[in-house]
């Protein structure tokens, strides 16, 4: 699977929108974009994915970039339940049972 | 509904014990996956199950683990002669046949080895 990099650490302030980038240069053709978070204590949970086009869901919007080589996570409104550990991890579409690799990710910290 | 589940929560092994993990996946997941965390990192994949089948289990560290699904339900992964640096969370997870769109984690399994 591709690579992908994210910034260790991001801070935000309550009920104030959070970007969380992610780069993915590598990215080829078949290579879904997902994200999944890690709350403390917990195992992880998915959030959204998307192929091409912009995303949103109940939880995320998701922003991808044209050429497909960066995409953002967007939390319109963080909450002290949304401090959690952020993947951004690539699947193929042509491996449906294949594992999730993950990186790093970014540990978001809200502040009230 | 139910989701993933996992027992023990916790786990303390003298070095040189076996210990066995079971992961319960939601009712009806054909895929499942084991995952090790490690303190401060991102989980790293160990094996994965279609049904009863063993697909891929590249991520075993040594030949002394092993994981089996006899049922295509309930799984078990199980450490023979734990050392040190088996230290870390065992997470499960499962997934529709086919679904490349979300894998269900249970909490987790915490091993310590003394």
């Amino acid at each position: 699977d591709a690579k992908t990099t994210q910034p260790n650490s991001m801070e935000s302030n309550e009920e104030e929108p959070v970007h969380l980038p992610c780069n993915h240069s590598t990215i080829s053709g078949t290579d879904y974009i997902h994200w999944y978070r890690q709350l403390p204590s917990q195992g992880p949970e998915y959030v959204i994915h998307g192929l091409t086009s912009n995303v949103n869901n109940r939880m995320a919007s998701l922003a991808i970039a044209e050429d497909r080589k960066s995409s953002t996570l967007i939390l319109h409104r963080a909450t002290l339940r949304d401090a959690a550990v952020y993947y951004c991890i690539l699947r193929d579409r042509n491996n449906a049972g294949n594992m999730l690799t993950f990186g790093g990710g970014t540990r978001l910290m809200v502040k009230p | 509904g139910a989701g993933v589940s996992q027992s023990p929560r916790y786990k303390v092994a003298k070095r040189g014990q076996d210990v066995a993990l079971r992961c319960d996946p939601i009712s009806g997941h054909v895929s499942l996956f084991w995952y090790q965390q490690a303190l401060g990192q991102g989980p790293e994949f160990l094996t994965y199950f279609q049904n009863e089948a063993q697909l891929d289990k590249s991520g075993l560290p040594s030949d002394r683990f092993f994981a089996e699904r006899p049922e295509g339900s309930v799984s078990t992964l199980k450490i023979q002669r734990t050392q040190q640096e088996d230290s870390a969370v065992y997470l499960c997870a499962s997934s529709l046949a086919d679904s490349y769109n979300e894998q269900f984690f249970g909490p987790g399994t915490r091993l310590t080895v003394l």
